[in-house]
């Protein structure tokens, strides 16, 4: 298994531009999130989805868009890229076990908007 | 609402030394509990959790108790090793929160160095 897939690794934008970064999943998981990591204050969701077809906003949404159109694939668009957008992208997969759901996180994409 | 409260780094130890890192929180229902690493240029990668009171989580010579009384879940490990050097984060879930997908709630990481 491949895990969490995302690309590009690494993106320099200029501020206006749109792009989507990818994130696929090889593990058969109903549920997949983005986060974004900003200095000094850890992981924030940005979206998530129960499964395909269904989409909904964490705690950041503004400025991002989502689509799950199958259980693999769970892509984010930035519509208008913005310097606050700075930062690094992690998706993430997740699954129960154990009582909880452990989250599995792709390598990240590192993203500049200038 | 939700949040974690992590010990603030970095941390810089010399090999073989005793390592706490500190972890709080509070949280509206009943929490699951986790400790993330995240080695440089990776993503973050589950180290050890623990879902109910009294529980230890452990792996790789780290362990954390979930202490309710306390709202804590520090994080410890004997005897530290170079490869132990990584950011680590402390984090929690509260079952049926945006349904059932379990929104991690995380602190904001310590970065933690070993010398040889």
């Amino acid at each position: 298994n491949a895990g969490v897939t995302q690309t590009p690794k690494f993106q320099v934008l200029k501020t206006g531009q749109s792009m989507t970064l990818q994130c696929a999943q090889d593990m058969n998981h109903e549920y997949m999130s983005w986060y974004r990591q900003d200095p000094g204050m850890g992981l924030r969701l940005i979206h998530y989805s129960v499964g395909a077809g269904i989409t909904d906003q964490g705690e950041v949404p503004n400025g991002y868009n989502v689509s799950r159109s199958t259980t693999e694939d769970f892509p984010l668009r930035l519509l208008s890229a913005a310097p606050s957008q700075t930062s690094v992208y992690f998706c993430a997969s997740s699954y129960r076990a154990g009582g909880a759901y452990e989250q599995y996180f792709g390598p990240g994409t590192r993203l500049t908007v200038t | 609402g939700d949040s974690v409260t992590q010990m603030e780094g970095p941390v810089t130890l010399s090999e073989e030394a005793f390592l706490t890192i500190n972890c709080t929180y509070t949280a509206t229902g009943y929490p699951s509990l986790f400790w993330y690493v995240q080695y440089p240029g990776e993503g973050l990668q589950l180290l050890l959790k623990a879902t109910k009171a009294d529980d230890k989580g452990s792996n790789k010579g780290f362990e954390a108790t979930y202490r309710k009384e306390t709202t804590s879940f520090h994080l410890e490990k004997g005897s530290v090793q170079v490869s132990d050097s990584a950011v680590y984060f402390c984090a929690l879930s509260v079952e049926g929160y945006n349904f059932g997908n379990e929104k991690l709630t995380f602190g904001t990481g310590t970065r933690l160095t070993i010398i040889p």
